[in-house]
């Protein structure tokens, strides 16, 4: 089974508007991380937000918010007032015990002005 | 702070050359990641190394790969003899292996390695 799913390939958002990216995770941990990752054209890898799985509250970076839901296993991104800056590919990823970590396959997200 | 520094940037090869790439991680940090990106096979996790000892390494795709981690401020990741199938950016990231914060992994810029 995949550790990670996401299974929007491509995405496409007004300028302003907000986007959900969709992310679902596999593991039997009790103790694991959640995150998030843009990669630009220009390549580079950034990370964006972080999620632990005894946090009860969604983690929230500025613009950028994780809507953790852990009896669905999924850990959403959630980008509010898209800019044309947030045109990328984003990856969800997760940390298990041992530090072993896995990425999804990406979404690549468009914003339209 | 300097990130993860990969280095050479760029290379390209003709097919059969042996091919090093090398990683500096970010000081301080004990877990090391080697990553392939293509457009066909998305992000690929090759091995990861904690405090210098390669834990896994199930996604070395052949024995053409080796990596090593001499030690906790330098990494080598070898092909040899390198095919044009082997075409892709690696990444180099680095983390510290803790479980009481995020500990996120840290990206170096990676190279860009075209094999003809």
């Amino acid at each position: 089974a995949q550790k990670i799913t996401q299974t929007q390939p491509g995405m496409f958002v007004q300028e302003k508007e907000a986007v959900t990216l969709d992310c679902t995770y596999d593991t039997s941990d009790q103790s694991y991380g959640l995150f998030w990752y843009k990669q630009p054209s220009s390549g580079e890898m950034i990370f964006l937000i972080y999620q632990g799985s005894y946090d009860e509250q969604n983690a929230t970076e500025g613009r950028y918010s994780l809507n953790f839901q852990k009896a669905r296993k999924s850990a959403n991104l959630v980008i509010s007032a898209s800019q044309l800056g947030d045109s990328a590919m984003y990856f969800c990823a997760m940390r298990e015990t041992g530090n072993q970590f896995y990425f999804g396959t990406g979404t690549s997200l468009t914003v339209i002005p | 702070d300097a990130g993860v520094i990969q280095s050479p940037r760029h290379e390209v090869t003709e097919m059969g050359q042996e091919v090093t790439l090398r990683c500096k991680p970010i000081s301080g940090h004990n877990s090391l990641f080697w990553y392939r990106q293509t457009m066909m096979r998305g992000l690929e996790l090759l091995i990861y190394f904690n405090n210098n000892v390669p834990i896994d390494d199930s996604g070395m795709p052949e024995d053409r790969f080796s990596a090593k981690m001499p030690n906790a401020s330098f990494s080598t990741l070898k092909i040899q003899p390198s095919e044009p199938r082997d075409s892709a950016v690696y990444f180099c990231a680095s983390s510290a292996r803790d479980f009481t914060g995020s500990y996120e992994q840290y990206f170096g810029p990676g190279t860009r390695l075209t094999v003809t």
